[in-house]
């Protein structure tokens, strides 16, 4: 696609339900980040792909949460028993090259989640 | 590990003023840094992005930064404010060897009519 695509935008859940947030990245792009940001505050890095491989989760904050690429393109971040503080918006980035930086990252608009 | 401290939380400055909003990096290596707009309900729009070509390095919308090694810093500017720069700027490390980009707390700009 010509951009980075997320679904859905907006979710709003119950403490304790599952969710799963899709990231659709650049055609091509070897590597996958997954972002938390919440309000008022800057990106904080949860976890990233390189093709299929997840290489480096130690954002993420416990292990409620979970994400994974199977096929090296669309990604899913699943949160497991959401709690209110897990309330944010989670982005999600593709970048043409795997390690050896340098490259931008490319960002969605994000999915916003509400936790009640 | 390489991090980026944005200084001020908000700027606000009048239309046509000069914009100056200010990052300091902290790197043992030499950095790759990036400035991020994002507008509200948006995604992060890169502004520019420093990769030791050159050390003033021009951006989208009349927007440049400066790469200071002695002073570690690579602070936003832009000549005259027009009222739809107003928006949250993100400063942004990454480092050669690391794969994650870190950003800063964001700053917020203001513009005033």
């Amino acid at each position: 696609g010509a951009g980075v695509s997320q679904s859905p935008r907006y979710k709003v859940a119950k403490r304790g339900q599952d969710v799963a947030l899709r990231c659709d990245p650049i055609s091509g792009h070897v590597s996958l980040f997954w972002y938390q940001q919440a309000l008022g505050q800057g990106p904080e890095f949860l976890t990233y792909f390189q093709n299929e491989a997840q290489l480096d989760k130690s954002g993420l904050p416990s292990d409620r949460f979970f994400a994974e690429r199977p096929e090296g393109s669309v990604s899913t971040l699943k949160i497991q028993r959401t709690q209110q503080e897990d309330s944010a918006v989670y982005l999600c980035a593709s970048s043409l090259f795997g390690t050896g930086g340098g490259g931008e990252l490319f960002f969605g608009e994000g999915s916003r989640l509400t936790v009640l | 590990a390489q991090s980026v401290t944005q200084l001020g939380s908000h700027v606000s400055v009048s239309e046509g003023a000069l914009v100056l909003l200010r990052c300091n990096y902290s790197s043992s290596v030499p950095p790759y840094l990036f400035w991020y707009v994002q507008y509200p309900n948006q995604g992060l729009q890169l502004l520019l992005k420093y990769t030791s070509a050159a050390t003033l390095v021009k951006g989208i919308n009349g927007f440049e930064a400066e790469f200071k090694k002695s002073e570690t810093s690579f602070h936003l500017t832009k000549p005259s404010a027009h009222m739809s720069d107003a928006a949250e700027y993100f400063c942004a490390v990454r480092g050669n060897n690391n794969n994650d980009m870190r950003f800063g707390a964001g700053t917020r700009l203001t513009v005033k009519p």
